[in-house]
């Protein structure tokens, strides 16, 4: 079964507006979340790392005040696309990793359209 | 991390075994091979990992060349659900690196 959940798995909205996708963990505690995004045909692209408790650290190009990502306990993060336009439709998945290593495990993705 | 070199697509009928080959030449002495896979529209899933012996599990085989610097993934019988983006991805032991993504091996199984 899933390990990791990943909410809304669509969402469709208007230019300007700010979106919120939400990542699980649901059996184990995840010390380290990351969060990246996949454009159609291509490979997925790491956008951010974040650990329990502290801030997260962007990839290069990755603007964080657009990308605004929580990771407020070990089971819960959170990414924001703030104000977002056309060009920040993709399909985001994020991540998670317990401690020591293990292997990560993948939500379902989130596929965003900004009309 | 280490780079890998995986073909860009492979084909394979139904039921019969698959073999995806992944290079990886300057593969440090602590790096696990990594296979994930990632269906049409879903996240990636893991498949198996290993160091240096071969690897077996419900889903696949890993052969390791004795060398580490190629190793290829094994599906004893394709069936039509196998049909993914098959990824190699080296990972150093111990860490809390995130995985990075190559552009893998588009597995295409026909019926």
């Amino acid at each position: 079964g899933a390990v990791v959940s990943q909410h809304p798995s669509r969402v469709i909205c208007k230019s300007g507006t700010s979106v919120k996708i939400e990542c699980r963990s649901l059996d184990f505690q995840a010390t380290t979340m990351f969060w990246y995004r996949q454009f159609p045909k291509q490979s997925l692209m790491l956008m951010a790392t974040s650990n329990e408790g502290s801030k997260a650290t962007y990839e290069q190009g990755v603007e964080k005040d657009k990308f605004l990502i929580n990771h407020a306990s070990l089971t819960l993060s959170t990414l924001t696309v703030t104000s977002a336009h056309p060009e920040d439709s993709s399909f985001y998945i994020c991540s998670a990793m317990g401690a020591g290593g293990q292997p990560q495990h993948f939500g379902d993705g989130t596929r965003l359209s900004i009309l | 991390d280490a780079k890998t070199t995986q073909p860009n697509s492979m084909e394979s009928n139904e039921e019969e075994p698959v073999h995806l080959p992944c290079n990886h030449s300057t593969i440090s002495g602590t790096d696990y091979i990594h296979w994930y896979r990632q269906l049409p529209s879903q996240g990636p899933e893991y498949v198996i990992h290993g160091l240096t012996s071969n690897v077996n599990n419900r889903m696949a085989s890993l052969a390791i060349a004795e060398d580490r610097k190629s190793s290829t993934l094994i599906l004893h019988r394709a069936t039509l659900r196998d049909a993914a983006v098959y990824y190699c991805i080296l990972r150093d032991t111990g860490g809390n690196t995130p995985l990075v993504f190559g552009k893998g091996t588009r597995l295409s199984v026909i019926a």
